[in-house]
């Protein structure tokens, strides 16, 4: 099974700070078909978890443009440029290019 | 609107079989495939199994020999049938739907939270 390494597990930011968290994967995501079926999701706490991103860096419908999704291969990133309080939560990339479909191990943001 | 709701025992004993439904409306089990992920407490995610919409299932291998997904799309439900339950399946049990043309879980249902413990 592909295996997703997030880093960092977790992270403290105040208000207003950009953020960035890394995804790596154990083997490419890149689909024979040219797609790469890497996704970034948000689960605030007691809640299921929200589509953020799809396909890499496509935002999900209604998601702010805070956010950003980019990457390759096997390398990804999520940025949050200017965290706001309904951000905090565990973030999980996910991909889907091969079976199963695995997550990442989450990485939690909390305020500082 | 699109919702999909679980249903299940809450408690099961150890080595006896876990029953869930997952009741979904404002879509039809015929165009979108509906999968299950669970997610132990205090931890990450685990894809679980899928039934797609025209039928076929796919599971995780760890749990393949104990599982089952199957579906009355008259009744528009899910249902997942785990046998050989251990204290590890111990978990909240999510369905979602895939968004076909993004290939993404786009739905998910509040969840049901299954203990196993005798």
């Amino acid at each position: 099974d592909v295996v997703l390494t997030q880093t960092p597990p977790t992270s403290s930011a105040t208000i207003g700070q950009s953020v960035s968290i890394s995804c790596r994967s154990s083997q490419s995501l890149l689909d024979s078909d040219g797609n790469t079926y890497l996704y970034w999701y948000l689960q605030r706490p007691s809640q299921s978890p929200q589509l953020l991103i799809y396909l890499v860096s496509k935002l999900g419908s209604g998601v702010p443009n805070r956010f950003s999704g980019s990457g390759s291969g096997t390398d990804f990133t999520l940025k949050i440029s200017g965290v706001e309080a309904e951000d905090l939560g565990v973030y999980y990339c996910v991909q889907g290019t091969h079976d199963p479909w695995t997550f990442g191990g989450g990485t939690k943001l909390e305020l500082k | 609107q699109v919702q999909l709701k679980e249903s299940g025992p809450g408690l099961v004993q150890p080595s006896q079989t876990l029953s869930l439904t997952c009741t979904v409306s404002g879509f039809s089990l015929t165009s979108n495939s509906v999968h299950w992920v669970r997610q132990p407490p205090g931890k990450g995610l685990e894809w679980v199994g899928a039934i797609w919409s025209g039928g076929s299932t796919d599971y995780n291998s760890a749990l393949k020999s104990r599982l089952s997904i199957s579906r009355d799309t008259s009744k528009s439900q899910v249902f997942l049938k785990m046998n050989s339950l251990q204290t590890e399946d111990t978990a909240i049990y999510f369905c979602t739907r895939m968004y076909t043309l993004g290939w993404y879980f786009d739905f998910w249902g509040p969840g049901t939270m299954v203990t196993v413990s005798s």
